[in-house]
């Protein structure tokens, strides 16, 4: 079973709609959860983190971490263009010193 | 100025040469990194480092080998390059305080012939 798991294939939203992307992990002891937006032939940018079970949330962007299920999840309000990316989702246990990353999801985003 | 650069940005080298790829960062901070991403694939981590003296193997180190020349330089070399080792290339750093968050390079991409 892989650690970080992203099997979503790309997603394609109309603008202004909602993009919302799903992420397992197989570590129950996992502590920290990241969302980075990567855009093609760039470098990973962190947009979001969360520790703590329920929703936390920055401008357009919300997570939502559920320990007990084991997934965070990521939604994208008023989907914009400049949002299409490969989203990877990222997860760091207690003790571990690395996070690893899930596939990523690409999100296209159709004015 | 960027706080986290690599050079080169972009290498195209033959199978056996042995390449270097250099990490700087002005940002301070104490731990570095180098990843790996192939296309479609998430990034595996090859070494890391949290000190000058600390240097670890992460998941994929076979095939390679790093040299931390000070806090702010984190070098990446290929001893012996091989097709497979084609991908694009990341460095990241972190500090010991905020450990979890990881600032990127903007990526060498290294095609080996």
């Amino acid at each position: 079973q892989k650690e970080v798991e992203q099997n979503s294939g790309p997603l394609s939203v109309p603008e202004g709609a909602i993009a919302s992307l799903n992420c397992t992990y197989s570590d129950r002891v996992s502590q920290s959860f990241f969302w980075y937006r990567q855009y093609s032939g760039k470098s990973p940018e962190l947009i979001m983190s969360i520790y703590s079970n329920g929703d936390k949330e920055d401008g357009r962007f919300t997570a939502q971490l559920n320990k007990a299920s084991q997934y965070v999840s990521l939604l994208i309000r008023d989907s914009q263009p400049s949002d299409s990316a490969t989203y990877l989702c990222a997860v760091k246990t207690r003790g571990n010193n690395r996070l690893a990353f899930g596939k990523g999801n690409q999100v296209v985003v159709i004015p | 100025d960027a706080d986290v650069t690599q050079t080169p940005r972009n290498r195209i080298t033959k199978t056996g040469k042995r390449i270097m790829l250099e990490c700087s960062q002005t940002k301070g901070h104490d731990r570095m990194y180098w990843y790996r991403q192939d296309p479609g694939l998430g990034l595996q981590l090859i070494y890391y480092s949290f000190d000058v003296k600390d240097i670890n193997k992460g998941e994929i180190s076979d095939g390679y080998s790093v040299s931390r020349q000070a806090q702010a330089k984190f070098s990446l070399s290929l001893e012996s390059a091989i097709p497979n080792q084609t991908a694009l290339y990341f460095c990241a750093t972190s500090d010991s305080v905020h450990t979890d968050t990881q600032y990127f390079g903007p990526g060498t991409r290294l095609t080996v012939l």
